[in-house]
């Protein structure tokens, strides 16, 4: 069965530091990628996508994630965080089988 | 409407109980979707919609879950007899249409907290 790897459960970075978060999937087929976030108290909202076409993706607030279809990955990245992106941060694919299969999510932290 | 829209925000239930959880899509949007998210874990699928039926039911943990769709709008997932290992967030999702292409994008709802005591 296909599962959604994030192996980095709790994260706690300084402002203005680099963030890369991992997320491994296994599915041999076709497969479109997300990534969702939740802030303290809100919804998931999603962060962003990818569907076909260019590996390296970018979504809102400077956030953006590489699909690396050899490694089976797609790590979120954001080259200096803020405290307002304290949140958790959840991984998923759809792999044609319409619910999504999310990972098991990444708390950040970030101090200021 | 705007988003996705659940009811109540917070569900306090005694063991044994029967609960209804409601879920109001985005408008247009045929696909409903609905998953749990326990304590440290991630979202678990629980079941998915078009337009009134329920082509996958695989998520749902026990036979004391069920869910139904009416008018291809406003969901109720329905948990009978609720046991202690219920007590999650229930979070529904809605998207425009089918898997694996663009508009399976899902957009949530914030929630309902079910807390079983």
């Amino acid at each position: 069965a296909q599962s959604v790897s994030q192996h980095n459960h709790h994260v706690i970075l300084s402002e203005a530091a680099s963030l890369e978060l991992g997320c491994n999937y296994s599915y041999g087929g076709t497969v479109n990628l997300f990534w969702y976030v939740q802030y303290p108290g809100q919804h998931l909202q999603l962060l962003l996508k990818y569907f076909s076409g260019d590996p390296l993706v970018k979504g809102i607030k400077g956030f953006e994630a590489e699909f690396i279809k050899s490694k089976f990955s797609f790590n979120l990245r954001k080259p200096s965080v803020q405290w307002s992106d304290t949140a958790e941060y959840f991984c998923a694919a759809d792999t044609g089988r319409r619910a999504l299969t999310f990972g098991s999510g990444t708390r950040l932290q970030v101090q200021p | 409407g705007a988003g996705v829209s659940q009811s109540p925000s917070n569900k306090v239930t005694e063991k044994g109980k029967d609960v209804e959880l409601r879920c109001d899509p985005i408008s247009g949007h045929t696909a409903l979707y609905w998953y749990r998210q326990s304590l440290g874990q991630g979202l678990e699928f629980l079941i998915y919609f078009q337009g009134n039926s329920a082509p996958d039911k695989s998520g749902l943990p026990s036979d004391r879950f069920s869910a139904e769709r009416t008018g291809g709008s406003v969901s109720t997932l329905t948990i009978q007899r609720t046991q202690q290992e219920d007590s999650a967030v229930y979070l529904c999702a809605s998207s425009l249409g089918l898997a694996g292409g663009p508009q399976n994008i899902q957009y949530f709802g914030a929630g309902t907290r079910l807390s079983v005591l």
